[in-house]
């Protein structure tokens, strides 16, 4: 059965510094694609980054970038510069083939200071 | 371009009542997926409709159901409510040739609270 895993329940970070956010997931499928997304305290969930099991390249998108690794069975975001608008919840997801449904983790709540 | 809608913002209801949650997709859309995120959770897959039809369930009781309409709205209906359906639930639409790079969007969600 599929499943993610977010190991930080937290994390804080100084405005502008990088922040990595862990993300490792199980599933015995070959073909499977992984999503981060963004939750505020406005509750809605904001769709950043996607990486696919047979891309080769890291994803990348803005400050936001994947850092990918199949056999470690691993996704884990990278946002570069970080702002205090980047405090929220985010969460790790996972979509295998043939299925509908998005897999979640637990979250990582984080928290930008000035 | 309009994004993901969901109606109402906030519930209050009692035990036993039945609740009806509408989502509208994003413009373009054909597939409708709804989850319900207990509060410090991740969101839990509830079913997801395309063409009028049940797709895919999750791990849900009958008392959860749906419905989508031909403009590819929908309407999420949970009967005899417990306490423990106090969450928020979350609409999300996609395109369903997207494959497996599918996205997801997400609405604003539903805060369901049961007393």
């Amino acid at each position: 059965a599929q499943k993610i895993t977010q190991t930080q329940p937290g994390m804080f970070v100084q405005e502008k510094e990088a922040v990595t956010l862990d993300c490792t997931y199980d599933t015995s499928d070959q073909s499977y694609g992984l999503f981060w997304y963004k939750q505020p305290s406005s509750g809605e969930m904001i769709f950043l980054i996607y990486q696919g099991s047979y891309d080769e390249q890291n994803a990348t998108e803005g400050r936001y970038s994947l850092n990918f690794q199949k056999a470690r069975k691993s996704a884990n975001l990278v946002i570069s510069a970080s702002q205090l608008g980047d405090s929220a919840m985010y969460f790790c997801a996972m979509r295998e083939r043939g299925a509908q449904k998005l897999v979640f983790g637990q979250g990582t709540r984080l928290t930008i200071n000035p | 371009d309009a994004g993901v809608t969901q109606s109402p913002t906030h519930l209050i209801k009692t035990r036993g009542q039945q609740v009806t949650l509408r989502c509208s997709p994003k413009s373009g859309h054909d597939t409708v997926s709804w989850y319900q995120q207990a509060l410090g959770q991740g969101p839990q897959f509830i079913f997801q409709y395309y063409e009028e039809e049940e797709r895919q369930r999750g791990n849900f009781p009958d008392r959860f159901s749906g419905h989508q309409f031909p403009n590819y709205s929908s309407e999420l209906n949970v009967n005899a409510l417990l306490l423990g359906d106090s969450a928020l639930y979350l609409c999300a639409s996609s395109l369903a040739s997207g494959g497996m790079t599918d996205t997801q969007y997400f609405g604003p969600g539903t805060r369901l609270t049961v007393l």
